[in-house]
Parts: structure tokens; sequence; C-alpha cells
């Protein structure tokens, strides 16, 4: 499977815990994006790299999460002190460049108890 | 912030029939317009694009309007099909995708 894969597919935490999600992109994009979907509604966006470096991060984005492409492939998304509201799917993304399609992967589940 | 209505909410359609979804935006600044399509457990998928030098776009049964002027583009669905069933999402692209609210369609066989 070449697409963009994400791991775990769920993951339930209990509150104040800290949880960390995995994103590989599809080989080559050096577009890597982040977005959180909650029940019936779209994806609102988060951040972005460009390769290695972190371009633009969401009001959404509060402390508690920190996101990291270290060699610009992989990137990893933590959520420090969970709280129920971050309860979500969180979809990354991935292009070859700006101009260029998005491809999500299916998501990571949190249900944060 | 909602910078890309959508609607409908919901929509049945009966097999055969045209489902048409809408959008509106606000931002002058978009220039790339993607619908994309999910099914239950699944990312979304892009469907079909229109850039805002076009007024349509078609691919096979999907249709993009855009109405520049009006800042509004709509997604026609051409003879739906029971496997069109699915919840629709358009978007607009600045920096990053900002995505409408979705259209839960349901196609009737």
């Amino acid at each position: 499977d070449t697409g963009v894969s994400q791991d775990p597919r769920h993951k339930i935490t209990k509150r104040g815990q800290n949880v960390t999600f995995r994103c590989d992109p599809i080989s080559e994009h050096n577009r890597l994006y982040w977005y959180r979907q909650t029940l019936g509604q779209g994806p609102e966006f988060l951040t972005y790299f460009q390769n290695e470096a972190q371009l633009e991060k969401s009001r959404l984005l509060s402390d508690r999460f920190s996101a990291e492409r270290p060699k610009g492939s992989f990137s990893t998304l933590e959520i420090q002190r969970t709280e129920q509201g971050d309860s979500a799917m969180y979809l990354c993304a991935s292009s070859l460049g700006h101009n260029e399609k998005l491809f999500f992967g299916s998501g990571t589940q949190l249900s944060v108890l | 912030q909602q910078q890309v209505k959508q609607s409908p909410q919901s929509l049945i359609v009966q097999k055969g029939g045209i489902s048409i979804i809408n959008c509106a935006y606000e931002n002058t600044a978009f220039d790339y317009f993607p619908w994309y399509q999910q099914f239950p457990g699944k990312g979304p998928a892009l469907l079909i694009a229109i850039r805002p030098d076009v007024s349509e776009k078609k691919e096979g049964r999907f249709t993009i309007s855009f109405n520049k002027s009006a800042k509004q583009f709509s997604l026609h669905i051409m003879d739906s099909q029971p496997g069109d069933s699915a919840t629709y999402f358009c978007a607009a692209r600045a920096r990053a995708l900002t995505f409408g609210s979705g259209t839960r369609l349901q196609v009737q066989p």
C-alpha cells in the first residue's frame, strides 16, 4: 500500500494522559498536513510541514499539542494532558507540493475517557 | 470562523437522479476548490477539483460549477447510484484547505 498510513487506527486513553500518533506520508511527498475531524463536521486544519519545517499552526493547536517531522519523512502528533474535548479523528494528509492533490490517510480515532 | 459554507446538511436522492451540493466562500485568496468524498471510517478522498479561472469542470458523472463573482461553487452528481452514498465535503485553499461542514448523501435504490 503506497498511500498515507496512520498509526494507531484507534486510541482510547484516560483524561490527563499523553498520546502520540504517527503518520507516514506517500513517498516523496514533501508537504504533510494534520487535520482534526469531529463527528458530523469537516476536517479542521491543525498544522503543516514543508519537508521538516513546520510552516503554519492553527489557533486550534493549543500548547498541549506538538507536531514534528524530524527527517522530512514521517510525522508525529503528540497531545499532552489529554482532555475529553480532544476526542476526535486525527487525519494526516500529504501532497507533492502546494499546487498538488492532497491525499488523506484513514485517520486515528482518539477517545478520551 | 466558518469560511466555507456548505448546504444542504443532508440529501436523499433516488437512484438515477441528480444530486446537487452547494458551497459559498468569502476569502478571495482561495485559489483552488476541491470536493472530497468520505465513507465511514475512512479519510476523505479527492473527487474532483477546479481553479477559479474555469467556470465548469466535468469528470464522468461529477461536475463542478464555479461562479467567481458570486463566490459560490457546486457539485452535481449525475445518474446518482447507491454506491455514491457518502459524505461530501467542499473545500477551498489559500495556504491549507478549509473544509465545509459536509453533506450526507443517501441514494435510494
